[in-house]
């Protein structure tokens, strides 16, 4: 069965440091996203992301943060200064077409910032 | 935006007796509400899902219902098993146009199974 995949499972950065979280969406997919879940917490929306473009976006994705599709099969999240508070589980979503139907989530990746 | 409350945080339930986990939502253009499962440490899993048009759907050990009216829904777990224990995440998605919705999650309820 297709699934998301995410990489690197675990990352571990300085305060300060950009960091690029990777993920291949399912191949047939045309929506995707990214959500955080802060340890213990709910999982949190992100951003969208459809036909080459953002497509919404939450407060939490300010100027920081931003979002690529550089080769048609990737799509990336970088954080470009790290916080302490972004310390999270990120985790990419991908759907096959619009609303209503499923989104897959990948395993996440564990971004510590230290 | 969205706000979508979900209760209780904790649940308890002997196996074999059922559990219900209860969610309500702000925005009226609402149509899609999944439940998502997350075993500890684990990606979140849709469980099954229900969209405006319908008020009541099943799969197996598993319902959930919609009231649009009154802006709430629950899922219903029947004949509990020890597997079913893990966090159980309500969502909803508001219409903003083309289609690229994000899930706007509750805050998830702790569902455990006492053998």
């Amino acid at each position: 069965e297709p699934e998301v995949t995410q990489t690197p499972s675990h990352q571990v950065t300085q305060m300060g440091q950009e960091v690029i979280l990777r993920c291949v969406p399912i191949s047939n997919h045309l929506y995707f996203y990214w959500y955080r879940q802060i340890l213990g917490q709910k999982v949190e929306f992100l951003v969208s992301f459809y036909n080459n473009e953002i497509s919404e976006k939450s407060e939490i994705f300010d100027d920081q943060f931003s979002v690529e599709r550089p080769d048609g099969s990737n799509f990336t999240l970088k954080i470009r200064s790290t916080k302490l508070e972004d310390s999270a589980m990120y985790f990419c979503a991908s759907q096959p077409r619009g609303l209503g139907t499923e989104a897959f989530f990948g395993q996440g990746t564990r971004l510590t910032v230290v | 935006g969205e706000n979508v409350e979900q209760h209780p945080s904790t649940l308890s339930v002997q196996e074999g007796d059922s559990a219900v986990i209860k969610c309500t939502y702000s925005d009226s253009a609402s149509n899609y509400f999944p439940w998502y499962k997350q075993e500890l440490g684990k990606r979140p899993q849709l469980i099954i899902d229900i969209r405006s048009n319908v008020g009541e759907k099943k799969d197996q050990r598993i319902a959930v219902t919609l009231n649009k009216t009154a802006k709430h829904f629950s899922l219903h777990i029947t004949e509990t098993q020890p597997e079913d224990s893990a966090v159980y995440f309500c969502a909803a998605s508001s219409q903003s146009g083309g289609g690229a919705d994000g899930l706007t999650f509750g805050k998830g309820t702790h569902l455990i199974i006492q053998p």
